[in-house]
């Protein structure tokens, strides 16, 4: 069965560094998500994005985060100038259309910053 | 915006027996309620969801239940095994927007 792919596991970054965290969505899905879960708590939704373009996103998505398609098969969440508040599981989603349609996570990145 | 409410927080059973996890939600106009299994340290895994034209919904030992007038849907497992045990989340969406809003989650534990 396809799967959602997340790299890396697990990142360390030093607060106010940059990060990239990578997403490899199913084939044929159409609609791509990232949402974080800080430890323990619930998963949150960050945004969604279709046809190149974001079609929703969370009052936590703001100007430090951003995300990108750069060729047919990535899909990439980039937070700028972390923060300690940052660390969390961020998971990474996709399905085939956005309405009624199953979204299937992948193994999410372990996001740590010092 | 939406806000969905879940309950228990912790349930333990025995294995055997059932669980039924409960979620409401604020906003009518949702219409698409999926269940989720997290196990430590893993993915949620979808395991099943129930679209608002529909009051149930039953897939082996799991169903679920959505009353849209109470504005609450609830997970059933029934005959539970040790490896049910996980934390299960509720979510809810919107036609037009595509996020899914988690509930808070319950954690599921099934003693042998």
């Amino acid at each position: 069965e396809p799967e959602v792919t997340q790299t890396p596991s697990h990142q360390v970054t030093q607060m106010g560094q940059e990060v990239i965290l990578r997403c490899v969505p199913i084939s044929n899905h159409l609609y791509f998500y990232w949402y974080r879960q800080i430890l323990g708590q619930k998963v949150e939704f960050l945004v969604s994005f279709y046809n190149n373009e974001i079609s929703e996103k969370s009052e936590i998505f703001d100007d430090q985060f951003s995300v990108e398609r750069p060729d047919g098969s990535n899909f990439t969440l980039k937070i700028r100038s972390t923060k300690l508040e940052d660390s969390a599981m961020y998971f990474c989603a996709s399905s085939v259309q956005g309405v009624f349609q199953p979204q299937h996570f992948g193994d999410g990145t372990r996001l740590s910053i010092l | 915006g939406e806000n969905v409410e879940q309950h228990p927080s912790t349930l333990s059973v025995q294995e055997g027996d059932s669980a039924v996890i409960k979620c409401t939600y604020s906003d009518s106009a949702s219409n698409y309620f999926p269940w989720y299994k997290q196990e430590l340290g893993k993915r949620p895994q979808l395991i099943i969801d129930i679209r608002s034209n529909v009051g149930e919904k039953k897939d082996q030992r799991i169903a679920v239940t959505l009353n849209k007038t109470a504005k609450h849907f609830s997970l059933h497992i029934t005959e539970t095994q040790p490896e049910d045990s996980a934390v299960y989340f509720c979510a809810a969406s919107m036609t037009g927007f595509q996020k899914l809003v988690f509930g808070t989650g319950t954690r599921l534990l099934v003693s042998p």
